[in-house]
């Protein structure tokens, strides 16, 4: 079975730019999560969508914007691209997701997508 | 809010070795713990994950962890290391806030196999 896919795999914007990131998740997972991974750091949470309502954000302006669709994709969005964007963009799916077991839910992670603003 | 600390950014390790890596959160109750591998051009893969009950966590790939609550601590072990261990190694904590599954993630450490 295909892991989670996303694309493109790399992607060069100049700051002001929009851009649109795409991930599909493992078949049968219906919760997409987004994470930022800056050069040298750890990743960091952005979003996590589970029937295609937002049902967690992290700490991102919001130039940033997620959706899920019935298909159970997701888009990433990011507007007015500033130079601080540049990072590698992971998408992780996860089977289902629970409030009262938040934090369970084993994540799997794409191999990202790699975006540059120049 | 919840942190995670990884104090070594680079640890050099002789093939055959035993390798332990730091792992530091802050949480006020009882955290989940994840321990995640990445591969250069791969995604994180999950080593192993502490919920709740027996503090020693087996992994794949025969890596352990311990999770001691009065140190704060979740290292991850490994008794003997081969080549295709070297990578960047994540550890994280869940976020609790708002209820979602987003981990925090700490700032890694690169392991470096020596042969």
């Amino acid at each position: 079975d295909a892991g989670v896919t996303q694309s493109p795999t790399h992607l060069i914007k100049t700051r002001g730019q929009h851009v649109t990131l795409r991930c599909s998740p493992i078949s049968g997972h219906k919760s997409v999560s987004w994470y930022q991974q800056v050069l040298g750091q750890g990743p960091q949470f952005i979003f996590q969508y589970y029937e295609k309502e937002e049902r967690g954000r992290g700490n991102f302006p919001d130039r940033f914007s997620a959706r899920q669709f019935p298909n159970y994709s997701s888009e990433l969005n990011v507007n007015a691209l500033l130079l601080g964007d540049s990072a590698l963009y992971l998408c992780a799916s996860s089977q289902r997701y629970e409030r009262s077991s938040a934090g369970k839910n084993i994540q799997y992670f794409g191999a990202g997508t790699r975006l540059s603003v120049l | 809010a919840q942190s995670v600390t990884q104090p070594d950014i680079h640890i050099t390790v002789s093939e055959g070795a035993s390798l332990e890596l730091r792992c530091n959160y802050s949480y006020g109750a009882t955290p989940y713990l994840f321990w995640y591998v990445q591969s250069p051009g791969q995604g994180l893969q999950l080593l192993l994950k502490y919920f709740s009950g027996d503090t020693l966590v087996q992994g794949i790939k025969g890596f352990e962890a311990e999770f001691k609550r009065s140190q704060s601590s979740f290292n991850l072990r490994k008794p003997s290391v081969h080549w295709s261990d070297a990578a960047e190694y994540f550890c994280a904590v869940h976020t609790s806030g708002g209820g979602a599954d987003g981990l925090t993630f700490g700032k890694g450490t690169h392991l470096i196999i020596q042969p």
